[in-house]
């Protein structure tokens, strides 16, 4: 089976700069998924990563480490806007299943 | 649009009671999920097609959750026989599967009610 970790609620202030944690054990690893969800909304994605690094999209940025099981979402200049829940999500296995964790609700306050 | 949708957005029903639940995913996808969520939970999967063929389906749905895609494009989520425990939002995803891209582009979901 597959066990993601991330911390379950994060505050931030306007203009600063938040990490998201992502922690995961799983066997056949093929990549690892970070998508946004407002309140009563859809899933949207912001990334996908699959060899080790920083990926950097805007005011987002995505990093993985895959000998260490572990990820993380950088968001900069925060907005409040960006006050949602955060998701990380693993594709694994021999039918390279997606597996989402819990999320992280992310309050940016003024 | 050609987005994914699905159908109803929102079911109200009684105890006991079947439902269905469609899903059409953007057409040239090869690969359908269904995920369940509820209230502070990240997406819990359910079950997932590569075109017609279900891979792989959750431990956790009992045999009164059924999925189809009989032809490999739309799909459809059944329960039989309804809980209270039943009630969440079912979201359907889609993605292509081409060994460059897997972004899932996720449906608005069904928000099923038992009462």
């Amino acid at each position: 089976g597959q066990n993601i970790d991330q911390p379950t609620e994060m505050t931030a202030t306007e203009g600063a700069i938040v990490q998201i944690n992502c922690t995961y054990q799983t066997s056949g690893f093929n990549g690892l998924f970070w998508y946004q969800q407002h309140a009563g909304e859809a899933p949207t994605f912001l990334s996908y990563n699959v060899l080790d690094g920083l990926e950097e999209k805007g005011r987002f940025s995505s990093f993985l480490s895959r000998s260490k099981g572990y990820s993380y979402l950088l968001l900069k200049e925060l907005q409040m806007k960006d006050s949602a829940s955060y998701l990380c999500a693993v594709r694994a296995g021999g039918y390279q299943k997606v597996t989402f964790g819990t999320g992280t609700k992310l309050q940016v306050i003024p | 649009d050609t987005g994914v949708s699905q159908n109803p957005r929102h079911k109200i029903t009684k105890r006991g009671q079947n439902v269905t639940f469609r899903c059409d995913p953007i057409s040239e996808h090869n690969r359908l999920y269904w995920y369940r969520q509820t209230l502070g939970q990240g997406p819990e999967f359910l079950t997932y097609f590569q075109n017609e063929a279900q891979l792989e389906k959750s431990r956790l749905l009992s045999d009164r959750f059924s999925a189809e895609r009989p032809k490999g494009s739309f799909s459809t989520l059944e329960i039989q026989r309804t809980e209270q425990g039943d009630s969440a939002m079912y979201l359907c995803a889609s993605s292509l599967e081409d060994g460059r891209a897997y972004e899932q582009y996720f449906g608005p979901g069904t928000r099923l009610t038992v009462t």
